[in-house]
């Protein structure tokens, strides 16, 4: 079983619709979580951080749920600068670790 | 702004050649990463670095190596380029060891080996 787990997608929605992902982790000793965001050959980009509490960036909002050891990612009104692929991080500060979900592909069609 | 800069956004190289990729970082961060990602595969580490003067291997260092002189810049080094090096090779830095901060990319260095 892989540490981090992402579907991959591709998930195909209409434009103004809400779409959220998950990502599952197996080790609980995890720190930090994150967002990222990656258009096709170009670099990761940091979307957001995620906090048990949740964090909301207009359109997006991450959440984590240490118990059942998830993150997840939402998008309202989708919009067609969306469409790319959404990764997810965790970090172990106990072993300095970092481990990327292999992603999910969004594309949001007009 | 957090900068990443790579030296070269595209290399071709022929296969036994001595590779350098540079990344340099302004933010004066400790920790400086370099991945390769191929399709299908995902973001594989290759080496970190958590000071000056100091490297880790990371999940795939065979036929890599790495320099970090100066807390800015860390170099991946390909000492005899294969053709199954071919990739797209990202450098990254974050500020803390103890993994609360979250990592930056440079935007990338697509080699090809022939």
């Amino acid at each position: 079983r892989k540490e981090v787990e992402q579907d991959p997608g591709p998930f195909n929605v209409p434009e103004g619709a809400t779409v959220a992902f998950n990502c599952t982790y197996s080790n609980s000793a995890s720190q930090s979580f994150f967002w990222y965001r990656q258009d096709c050959r170009k670099e990761p980009k940091l979307l957001m951080s995620v906090y048990s509490s949740g964090n909301e960036d207009g359109r997006f909002t991450a959440q984590l749920n240490r118990a059942s050891q998830y993150i997840s990612l939402l998008i309202r009104d989708s919009k067609l600068s969306d469409s790319a692929t959404y990764l997810c991080v965790v970090i172990y500060s106990s072993a300095s670790k970092i481990i990327f979900g292999s992603g999910t592909r969004l594309s949001i069609r007009p | 702004d957090v900068k990443v800069t790579q030296s070269s956004r595209y290399l071709v190289k022929r296969t036994g050649e001595k590779v350098f990729l540079e990344c340099v970082q302004d933010m004066d961060h400790e920790n400086m990463f370099w991945y390769r990602q191929d399709p299908g595969l995902g973001l594989r580490l290759i080496y970190f670095s958590y000071d000056v003067k100091m490297k880790e291997k990371g999940d795939i260092p065979e036929g890599y190596s790495v320099s970090r002189e100066k807390k800015e810049r860390f170099s991946l080094i390909l000492e005899s380029a294969s053709t199954n090096q071919t990739s797209m090779y990202l450098c990254a830095s974050s500020l803390m060891r103890q993994g609360t901060s979250p990592l930056h990319f440079g935007n990338g260095t697509r080699l090809t080996v022939t």
